[in-house]
């Protein structure tokens, strides 16, 4: 079946370490998304990517980093500057269209 | 800036009402509104969606009205379950990326 899987589901990091989100789909989309949700506050657009190779800021970008250098693949790194980063993390991917989303199971990072 | 505005925050009904969450934007560049509907720990599903040249569209229990005059929109769910409980966003986007910008969310309770 096709879809967006997020690794992990939940995650633990150390106040100052960097760590790695991983999203992977394989619906052919041309076109990711890293959003964070935290709550009452809706969901936040961090990073996008609409081909590969190339990606654009957000609205909430600073802290986070990311990479497309594959089709399938748009991992998310929370770096040690981003002062909050405990929240629910979504992956989505996009066909064609508004309405070609779909999103990932999300992964919940907690900062201990 | 918040460029979508849902209301209200949460909302109590019991089985078989209607409950009626709204929305309303500010971006005249959007041309398409969906809303999202999201069960704890999983990842937002697209539920309708609607376009501003209509004043209203029905998907089965689910009905989005729209009033392009006022810039706002709002999403009447007929009969509801208790299998309706859930959070729902209503998001706007437009423009060649199609990023969403999502409302803070409403969480929907059910009653038996």
């Amino acid at each position: 079946d096709g879809g967006i899987t997020q690794s992990p589901k939940y995650l633990f990091r150390k106040e100052g370490q960097n760590v790695t989100l991983s999203c992977e789909q394989n619906l052919n989309h041309d076109a990711m998304y890293w959003y964070r949700q935290d709550p009452g506050q809706g969901l936040r657009l961090i990073y996008y990517s609409q081909i590969v190779n190339d990606f654009q800021k957000g609205d909430i970008a600073e802290g986070y980093s990311v990479s497309r250098e594959k089709k399938e693949s748009f991992p998310l790194t929370v770096t040690s500057a981003q002062k909050n980063p405990t929240a629910f993390y979504l992956c989505a991917s996009r066909l064609d269209g508004a309405h070609g989303y779909t999103f990932g199971s999300g992964t919940r990072l907690t900062v201990v | 800036q918040q460029q979508v505005k849902q209301s209200p925050q949460s909302l109590i009904v019991q089985k078989g009402g209607i409950p009626i969450i709204n929305c309303a934007y500010e971006n005249t560049a959007f041309d398409y509104f969906p809303w999202y509907q999201q069960f704890p720990g999983k990842g937002p599903a697209l539920l309708i969606a609607i376009r501003p040249d209509v004043s209203e569209k029905k998907e089965g229990r689910f009905t989005i009205s729209f009033n392009k005059s006022a810039k706002q929109f709002s999403l009447h769910i007929m009969d509801s379950q208790p299998g309706d409980s859930a959070t729902y966003f209503c998001a706007g986007t437009g423009g060649s990326n199609y990023k969403l910008t999502f409302g803070k969310g409403t969480l929907l309770t059910v009653n038996p």
